[in-house]
């Protein structure tokens, strides 16, 4: 267990919908980071935030969204969502940006149907 | 920005032979080099890493090498078992910098 916990850990929604991915860090961890898997696909970065700020853009779509919380916890919000979105979404946090080990939690599945 | 490059994609080998991983990096202020290994349906996880003060650095059966000068850095797994058996992923940095930036992985098989 990294400490990063993720919810749902499974998530299955029509197209066109809107869903939100939670995230919530290892305790002390400043920096949150969300990556998209697709099937047989690497890890896509999507963002990253540090202390409630946003640090890097990645290849985020504009239909999705993210944000850190002043608790430390993150949401990434998927919306209007395609089947193409059908992917593994983990949320990784470390306690500085770009700093030594990311620690992944266990992944979101979303399936769009 | 950084560019990471992985080879091979994909590595089969008979259980006991040694694995060798390779990726290159483009930016030559990346200054933290991490892989991770990605079993089937589980979330990565660091298995080494290496800062580029250091040249190689051993952990049991798996090293890491890095030559700052050619920007390249290899993962060695010596007397590879079927447990080996995952994806694996590299990864450049530049520690105070922003993000990972992933190589596209790489999936060995440990032919029992």
């Amino acid at each position: 267990d990294s400490g990063v916990t993720q919810t749902p850990k499974h998530l299955i929604t029509a197209t066109g919908q809107r869903v939100t991915l939670r995230c919530s860090p290892r305790s002390g961890d400043l920096s949150v980071y969300w990556y998209q898997q697709s099937l047989d696909q690497g890890l896509q970065f999507l963002i990253q935030y540090y202390n409630g700020e946003e640090r890097a853009k990645g290849n985020i779509l504009e239909r999705f969204s993210a944000q850190q919380f002043p608790d430390l916890h993150s949401e990434l919000n998927l919306s209007s969502l395609e089947l193409g979105d059908s992917a593994l979404y983990f949320c990784a946090s470390s306690v500085m940006p770009g700093a030594d080990e990311q620690f992944f939690g266990p992944g979101t599945r979303l399936t769009v149907l | 920005g950084e560019n990471v490059e992985q080879h091979p994609s994909t590595l089969s080998v008979q259980e006991g032979d040694s694995a060798v991983i390779k990726c290159t990096y483009s930016d030559s202020a990346s200054n933290y080099f991490p892989w991770y290994k990605q079993e089937l349906g589980k979330r990565p996880q660091l298995i080494i890493d290496i800062r580029s003060n250091v040249g190689e650095k051993k952990d049991q059966r798996i090293a890491v090498t890095l030559n700052k000068t050619a920007k390249h850095f290899s993962l060695h797994i010596t007397e590879t078992q079927p447990e080996d058996s995952a994806v694996y992923f590299c990864a450049a940095s530049i520690i105070t910098g922003n993000q990972f930036y992933f190589g596209t992985g790489t999936s060995l098989t440990v032919i029992p």
